[in-house]
């Protein structure tokens, strides 16, 4: 079974920083590009940011370009989402999601909050 | 960037009966590859979204057969044949051809 487990949200100060992981099990997590989306409080879905299998490929949201790093350690199975310079704006539930082109399977999301 | 709109942002509807809704892209979602990457999404109250389309009128695995999509190039639908209960939540159109990857605003469905 495909399972996806993000982890790492929290409480944290504007202009503060954060590492979202997720957690992938149930599929040959090195044959799959991801993608992180999010979705602020009582709003839709924003997609965040690409990699492809192999890392060679990524892209970014303009909102987050510059401030987040998406990365991924295909030995130990884990998708990973730096964030610096978090603005009150970033506030969200973050998902990891499978796929070029985001698939079926998500993750049940972490809570990012940004307030001081 | 791609522009996703979707109508009407809100869907009251009557249990059985059918129920549609529409979504348009600002650019054709014609990949080079002659696959158009439309994807429609579910997210139930409380849930992770939960796709239910994929490639215009793909079912996932495990969709009940009263989801139905269609269309092409810009303009796309999602069908509920006759509405029940568990069909209550936000639906979701996503462009997967073009970067970045683009949602519609989403469209609540209840029950009148």
């Amino acid at each position: 079974e495909v399972q996806l487990v993000e982890s790492g949200g929290g409480l944290v100060q504007p202009g503060g920083s954060l590492r979202l992981s997720c957690a992938a099990s149930g599929f040959t997590f090195s044959s799959y590009s991801m993608n992180w989306v999010r979705q602020a409080p009582g709003k839709g879905l924003e997609w965040v940011s690409y990699i492809s299998s192999s890392s060679s490929t990524i892209y970014y949201a303009d909102s987050v370009k510059g401030r987040f790093t998406i990365s991924r350690d295909n030995a130990k199975n884990s998708l990973y989402l730096q964030m610096n310079s978090l603005r009150a704006e970033d506030t969200a539930v973050y998902y990891c999601a499978r796929g070029r082109v985001v698939e079926g399977y998500w993750g049940q999301g972490t809570l990012v909050t940004v307030s001081s | 960037d791609v522009v996703m709109t979707q109508s009407p942002l809100s869907l009251p509807v009557t249990l059985g009966q059918p129920a549609s809704i529409s979504c348009r892209s600002s650019q054709s979602l014609v990949y080079s590859d002659g696959n158009t990457y439309l994807n429609w999404f579910q997210q139930r109250p409380g849930q992770s979204p939960r796709r239910l389309i994929y490639k215009v009128s793909n079912r996932d695995s495990g969709v009940p057969d009263r989801f139905s999509g269609s269309g092409s190039g810009t303009d796309f639908t999602l069908k509920i044949s006759r509405v029940e209960a568990e069909d209550v939540g936000v639906y979701y159109c996503m462009q997967g051809t073009h970067w970045p990857r683009t949602f519609g605003p989403g469209t609540k469905v209840d029950i009148k």
